[in-house]
């Protein structure tokens, strides 16, 4: 079974200032990973994803990810951060099992944007 | 604009009343799935459904149960609330899984209480 692993359960950065979020998965074969990033009192908008190819993966935002299987991990970058960045954002794994996929999600990073 | 549409915002409902949650999706979705979502357990998955009047149980199934009559809807139910059940509840779509999956869709999210 996979899993998802977000150490850090709340970040703030100042505005301006770049960002990584942190994400460490565990499953057997070649995973396909998401970020997700949630506003407060909404769902959940997918802000990239990656399957195969390249391993730095453009998003949506001025958002990207780097998967490196040797760390098992799917890190969320950007340079710049803006106030309205200020939102959850949770890494989710997801695999192939008996015709269908089935989706892991972490238990999230706060992320705080102060001035 | 894909859309997937819970029927309510807020909910209150009193311990050991039969709770219906609707969501319905425009996207001619075949997986539609129900999540929870606790602070600091991340999203855990109820319910998933990859075709109509199919039904598979997620990792929290107790308590709670689904109905999915037509590909568009699909409406989780709560036979008997307590209190428990208080959470943020979050419905999700997909088009079938393997390397056509594009992530999920997900709706704005029920925040249901039980008094």
């Amino acid at each position: 079974a996979q899993s998802v692993t977000q150490p850090d359960i709340h970040i703030t950065v100042s505005e301006g200032a770049s960002l990584e979020l942190r994400c460490n998965y565990s499953y057997g074969a070649t995973p396909y990973l998401f970020w997700y990033v949630q506003s407060p009192g909404q769902g959940l908008q997918l802000l990239l994803k990656y399957f195969s190819g390249d391993t730095l993966v453009q998003g949506i935002k001025g958002f990207e990810a780097e998967f490196k299987r040797s760390q098992s991990s799917f890190n969320l970058r950007k340079p710049s951060v803006h106030w309205s960045d200020a939102a959850e954002y949770f890494c989710a794994v997801g695999a192939n099992s008996g015709g269908y996929q089935k989706v892991t999600f972490g238990t999230g990073t706060k992320l705080q944007v102060i001035p | 604009d894909v859309k997937v549409t819970q029927s309510s915002r807020y909910l209150v409902k009193r311990t050991g009343e039969k709770v219906f949650l609707e969501c319905v999706q425009d996207m001619d979705h075949e997986n539609m799935f129900w999540y929870r979502q606790d602070p600091g357990l991340g999203l855990r998955l109820i319910y998933f459904s990859y075709d109509v009047k199919m039904k598979e149980k997620g990792d929290i199934p107790e308590g709670y149960s689904v109905s999915r009559e037509k590909k568009e809807r699909f409406s989780l139910i709560l036979e008997s609330a307590s209190t428990n059940q208080t959470s943020m509840y979050l419905c999700a779509s997909s088009i079938l899984g393997g390397s056509q999956t594009g992530g999920y869709t997900f709706g704005s999210g029920t925040r249901l209480t039980v008094v």
